[in-house]
């Protein structure tokens, strides 16, 4: 099994519906992150958390909220999907200062 | 914040050592330099970190420069599935409790080369 797992891989959806990203991880680390990446581009942080009870917004967090349900799943949603919001989603998780990221294999989003 | 420069893209031979520079003239002392891939669409891979000192590990090595101005991911003996996108980046942030996250740019895409 993966050290972090999205769902789902891929997902159409159409404008105005609300969609949940899930992630969960089994590295028992308290670091939870989203990010979004656009085509040819870098990655965006969308929020992060450091622990159940704190969720943090990152550079991107508008249109978008999120929920840490226990420490290994940090779910990512969209209220009201648009457009623009169409892209490839990661989350990722750390163990904290120096440590290296874990990445998901990420959740492709349409949104039509 | 602390940002990093590289070169949009890269070749390199099957078998050689490929050599991926970065810059990051603004870095704090306690900043780390951290390198990761992508390779098509997959998750980013962490590859290697390091603070001051060069770094080893099984995958590759960070030769820092000594004024930690510049930095360079040094992957021995390249092979085609090395081929991805390399993020060299510095990390925000001090403490545990900070403001502790990644920020990407747009890295350098090396193609490695039968």
């Amino acid at each position: 099994d993966a050290d972090v797992t999205q769902t789902p891989r891929n997902r159409i959806t159409k404008t105005g519906k609300r969609i949940m990203l899930e992630c969960s991880q089994t590295k028992g680390h308290d670091r939870m992150y989203w990010y979004r990446q656009d085509p040819g581009l870098g990655l965006q942080l969308i929020y992060y958390s450091f622990d159940v009870k704190d969720i943090n917004k990152g550079e991107i967090s508008d249109g978008y909220s999120v929920s840490r349900q226990a420490q290994a799943k940090f779910s990512l949603s969209l209220e009201s999907a648009i457009p623009n919001q169409t892209a490839l989603y990661f989350c990722a998780t750390s163990g904290g200062q120096g440590l290296g990221y874990t990445f998901g294999s990420g959740t492709r989003l349409t949104v039509v | 914040d602390a940002k990093t420069t590289q070169p949009t893209s890269m070749d390199c031979a099957e078998g050689r050592a490929a050599n991926l520079p970065c810059n990051h003239s603004t870095i704090s002392g306690n900043e780390y330099v951290y390198w990761y891939r992508q390779i098509h669409s997959q998750g980013p891979q962490y590859i290697i970190h390091g603070l001051k000192n060069n770094e080893t590990n099984e995958m590759a090595s960070l030769i820092i420069t000594e004024d930690r101005k510049s930095s360079t991911l040094i992957l021995p003996h390249a092979t085609l599935r090395d081929t991805a996108v390399y993020y060299c980046i510095v990390r925000e942030g001090l403490s545990n409790f900070g403001n502790e996250k990644l920020t990407f740019g747009t890295g350098t895409r090396l193609t490695i080369i039968p």
